[in-house]
């Protein structure tokens, strides 16, 4: 088992940029979640789905966009990068209700 | 609103020792809080939880202590190892199997040798 896949692991883009973060895990879990950590800082909550089919707002929503392509599969993209974004990005899965959340390995982002 | 958060930002401990590191939360709503421990170039990695309508609960070298009155949560980690040197988060989550797990901003421990 895998677990959390994030892809890419380091990236830099331009101000005004966009790109899609990428999410997958292989196990069965129903609920994934979308977190940014800045340098020093706690990890916001940007955007979750409870399960296959819904996605609801966190903490920290504006600038992004997510899609649950499926049960394993939850990505999240920015539309036009900002160097507010700048940050380490962990998507995360855990069944419904759990507080037992996995995490990927995280991607760097740096919007310059 | 509600908020998670933690007195001292960071804790250095000699090793051997017992360490405490604490937490305030805002949300008497929340059903479970949690501790999460994050290695430095990693994901975090829960470590233990406790529901709220426990006031202690252990596990291996830890134990969470949940104060309801004050709001206080605190993990205690005994006999503290290298291996410990992380940032420590606790998280809190409400009642609904879809609510959100919301972090706070963590603590680093570091351990003397």
């Amino acid at each position: 088992n895998a677990g959390v896949t994030q892809t890419p692991k380091f990236q830099v883009l331009k101000t005004g940029q966009s790109m899609t973060l990428q999410c997958a895990q292989d196990m069965n879990h129903n609920s994934m979640y979308w977190y940014r950590q800045d340098p020093g800082m706690g990890l916001r909550l940007i955007y979750y789905s409870a399960s296959e089919g819904t996605t609801d707002k966190g903490e920290v929503p504006n600038g992004y966009n997510v899609s649950r392509l499926n049960k394993r599969e939850f990505s999240l993209r920015l539309e036009s990068a900002a160097p507010s974004q700048t940050s380490v990005y962990f998507c995360a899965s855990s069944d419904p209700g759990a507080e037992k959340l996995f995490f990927g390995s995280g991607t760097q982002l740096s919007v310059l | 609103g509600e908020s998670v958060g933690l007195h001292l930002p960071t804790l250095s401990v000699q090793e051997g020792d017992n360490s405490i590191i604490n937490c305030a939360y805002s949300n008497s709503a929340s059903d479970y809080f949690i501790w999460y421990k994050q290695e430095s170039g990693k994901g975090p990695q829960f470590i233990i939880d406790i529901r709220s309508n426990m006031d202690k609960r252990q596990g291996q070298r830890v134990t969470v202590l949940l104060n309801k009155t004050v709001k206080h949560l605190s993990l205690q980690i005994a006999a503290t190892q290298p291996g410990d040197s992380a940032v420590y988060f606790c998280a809190e989550r409400g009642k609904s199997s879809a609510s959100k797990i919301i972090f706070g901003s963590g603590t680093r421990l570091s351990i003397r040798p």
